[in-house]
């Protein structure tokens, strides 16, 4: 089973500044790397699939980038509404995994 | 609009089986494959399992394989979760989720494992 490790854990960042946020697989996933945001009570909300494409409807201050084993999620100027928790997901196989997730939260 | 409500979910003793439900509406059933993600409370997210379009490949979590079944059933646009021998560990709350990345996801059905 691949192991998905994401940093940090939490993250304290002002509003309108920028927010990156790493996620590393155990073992090469190619570009077969998706986040996630989630806020409490709520179903997740798919924000990037393919490493790096934004889904329907997600701004563009959310970006992704990587290969292999290292990816980022950057968010360019935080809004208020962007403050959640942010989980990568591997889907090289069928056995897909989740990291542990990053709370973004207000500095 | 695409919908995906899942159901079965309460409070089983340890041991015992649960069966989950998720009925799919709004697209193309059979064009999709389907997940099951669950989150214990206060937790993060766990992929269970997934299934494709055509039951032809399916996959399982390390932690629930051999003890959980996914199937679906194209013709009534449903997806099912059978747990066997359930755990305290497995309490959670259970989405479905549609796609190979999804989408789209149900507001989930919890399972409470205890005696």
């Amino acid at each position: 089973e691949i192991v998905m490790t994401q940093s940090p854990a939490t993250l304290s960042v002002s509003p309108g500044e920028r927010a990156t946020l790493s996620c590393r697989a155990s073992q090469s996933v190619s570009s077969n790397l998706a986040w996630y945001q989630q806020k409490p009570g709520q179903a997740p909300r798919l924000l990037i699939y393919g490493a790096s494409t934004r889904a329907t409807g997600i701004p563009a201050r959310f970006s992704g980038s990587g290969s292999g084993t290292e990816f980022t999620l950057t968010i360019s100027s935080l809004q208020s509404e962007d403050f959640a928790v942010y989980y990568c997901q591997q889907y090289n196989n069928w056995s897909r995994t989740f990291g542990q997730g990053t709370k973004l939260e207000i500095k | 609009e695409v919908q995906l409500v899942e159901s079965g979910g309460g409070l089983v003793q340890p041991g015992r089986s649960l069966r989950l439900s998720c009925a799919a509406s709004g697209f193309t059933f059979d064009d999709y494959a389907m997940h099951w993600v669950r989150q214990a409370p206060g937790k993060g997210l766990e992929w269970v399992s997934g299934i494709s379009w055509n039951s032809g490949s399916t996959g399982y979590a390390d932690s629930v394989k051999g003890r959980f079944t996914i199937s679906r059933d194209n013709a009534k646009n449903s997806l099912y979760l059978q747990m066997n021998s359930l755990r305290a560990e497995d309490t959670a709350l259970y989405y479905c989720a549609k796609g190979e990345v999804s989408q789209h996801w149900g507001q989930g059905t919890l399972v409470t494992v205890s005696s």
